[in-house]
């Protein structure tokens, strides 16, 4: 149980594009979903936290019009990032949290995003 | 605020030896500690947590980590090093109050290379 699934794993794009990923819940309710940026030989940065049905909640320096998060179900989140440049390539976490013996984060494999 | 030490950018250990990875904490209140591993290019995974209870935890893989609340430490231990365990750790902290929103924060992570 308490798996959670990251689409897709890895993408490339084009400065100036918009990158949708999607973070779901496969076998649990996810109230609240976390998104986490990592970059190479660092720790995990929390950019934002989302419940269900409502506005995410960003981090101090994260940019919420740059970074869209959706969170429109009980087992889906997308993290959207608009006009990619170069330096938001990263390796993109997200986390799922539920109720009872899910009421825990976990995370999902991750998403690689390098912006040409 | 919550915050997480770890010392140790990197370990090294031959195959065989004990393994261990530091991590000291402080937060408010009552810590929940937690230790994942992430290995090259993928989300973290679970090893152990401690909430309450027995200070020694023991985890996935044969990992286990002790609570000390007077040193404010949470250390990661294996007895035995395999190859397989070469890879990235992190350790992370979050207070018991629900007012900190349950926000997991990571410490800065433990490279370990067992050679064989």
């Amino acid at each position: 149980g308490a798996v959670v699934s990251q689409h897709p794993s890895r993408v490339i794009c084009k400065s100036g594009t918009s990158v949708k990923i999607e973070c779901r819940s496969l076998d649990f309710q996810a109230t609240t979903m976390f998104w986490y940026r990592q970059f190479p030989k660092q720790s995990l940065m929390l950019m934002a936290t989302s419940n269900e049905g409502s506005k995410a909640t960003y981090e101090q320096g994260v940019e919420k019009d740059k970074f869209l998060i959706n969170h429109a179900s009980l087992t889906l989140s997308t993290l959207t990032v608009t006009s990619a440049h170069p330096e938001d390539s990263s390796f993109y976490i997200c986390s799922a949290r539920g109720q009872g013996p899910y009421n825990e984060q976990f995370f999902g494999p991750g998403t690689r995003l390098t912006v040409l | 605020a919550q915050s997480v030490a770890q010392p140790e950018d990197q370990v090294n250990v031959a195959e065989g030896n004990p393994l261990t990875v530091k991590c000291t904490y402080s937060v408010s209140g009552n810590p929940y500690l937690f230790w994942y591993v992430q290995y090259p290019n993928r989300g973290l995974q679970f090893l152990l947590k401690y909430i309450t209870g027995d200070n020694l935890v023991k985890g996935s893989y044969g990992f286990e980590a002790e609570f000390n609340k007077s040193q404010t430490s949470f250390h990661l231990k294996k007895p035995s090093a395999l190859v397989s365990d070469s890879a990235l750790y992190f350790c992370a902290v979050r207070g018991a109050i629900k007012a900190a929103g349950n926000k997991l924060t990571f410490g800065g992570g433990t490279r370990v290379l067992v050679k064989p």
